[in-house]
């Protein structure tokens, strides 16, 4: 079946350095891209979106890339802080589907 | 803006009782909520679409007999968890989305989640 999911499972980075966390997906029907963040024992926050029509889209101290070619999804953390440190999750869905698929997670880890 | 609640947020039980959570949207109203669970170090799984003023649908493999969901109202939706068992331990989390909020997009929005042990 349609699957979303991501290259590594956990990532360490030092305080200070970027961190980029890539998402693989396998629907081409998908038009619609989140990135969460989840902290340990929380529900997942929203951090950044994107629809298909853009390849790029950038918020505070986030950029979200999106290559449909080879329908890949990265997100790109600056200047990481330790507050950054969670699992964050790409999801996806299309156009005229409410429901989100979520990848499987990457464990991000800012070292002092 | 675009806050959602869960009651409780943890919630211990004995096997063979049933446990209900609240799913609340705080400041917006929402037709459709999602019920989601999650597994120690695994991602979210989507369990059930609930609609305001009608029957909730399940995903394949979800028992609807077992998971029952309710959305009597625009703000809050509940999922009651019947003759739990041990297995059924997990971190349950629900979402809206606000389609009344300008600009609104597609995003969901997260309760904080609930914490199920069932002994």
């Amino acid at each position: 079946g349609e699957s979303v999911g991501l290259h590594l499972p956990t990532l360490s980075v030092q305080e200070g350095d970027n961190s980029i966390i890539n998402c693989a997906y396998s629907n081409s029907a998908s038009d619609y891209f989140i990135w969460y963040k989840q902290e340990s024992g929380k529900g997942p926050q929203f951090i950044i979106d994107i629809r298909s029509n853009m390849d790029k889209r950038q918020g505070q101290r986030v950029t979200v890339l999106l290559n449909k070619t080879v329908k890949h999804l990265s997100l790109q953390i600056a200047a990481t802080q330790p507050g950054d440190s969670a699992v964050y999750f790409c999801a996806e869905n299309n156009f005229g589907n409410e429901k989100l698929t979520f990848g499987t997670g990457t464990r991000l880890t800012i070292i002092p | 803006g675009a806050v959602v609640s869960q009651h409780p947020s943890r919630v211990i039980c004995k096997s063979g009782t049933s446990v209900k959570i609240e799913c609340r949207s705080l400041d917006f109203q929402a037709t459709t909520m999602f019920w989601y669970r999650q597994f120690p170090k695994k991602s979210l799984m989507l369990m059930a679409t609930s609609n305001e003023g009608s029957k909730a649908t399940y995903e394949q493999g979800v028992e609807k007999d077992k998971f029952l969901i309710n959305h009597a109202s625009l703000t809050l939706s509940t999922l009651t968890v019947t003759s739990a068992h041990p297995e059924d331990s997990s971190f349950y989390i629900c979402s809206a989305r606000d389609w009344g909020r300008q600009g609104a997009g597609d995003e969901q929005f997260f309760g904080p989640g609930t914490r199920l042990t069932v002994l």
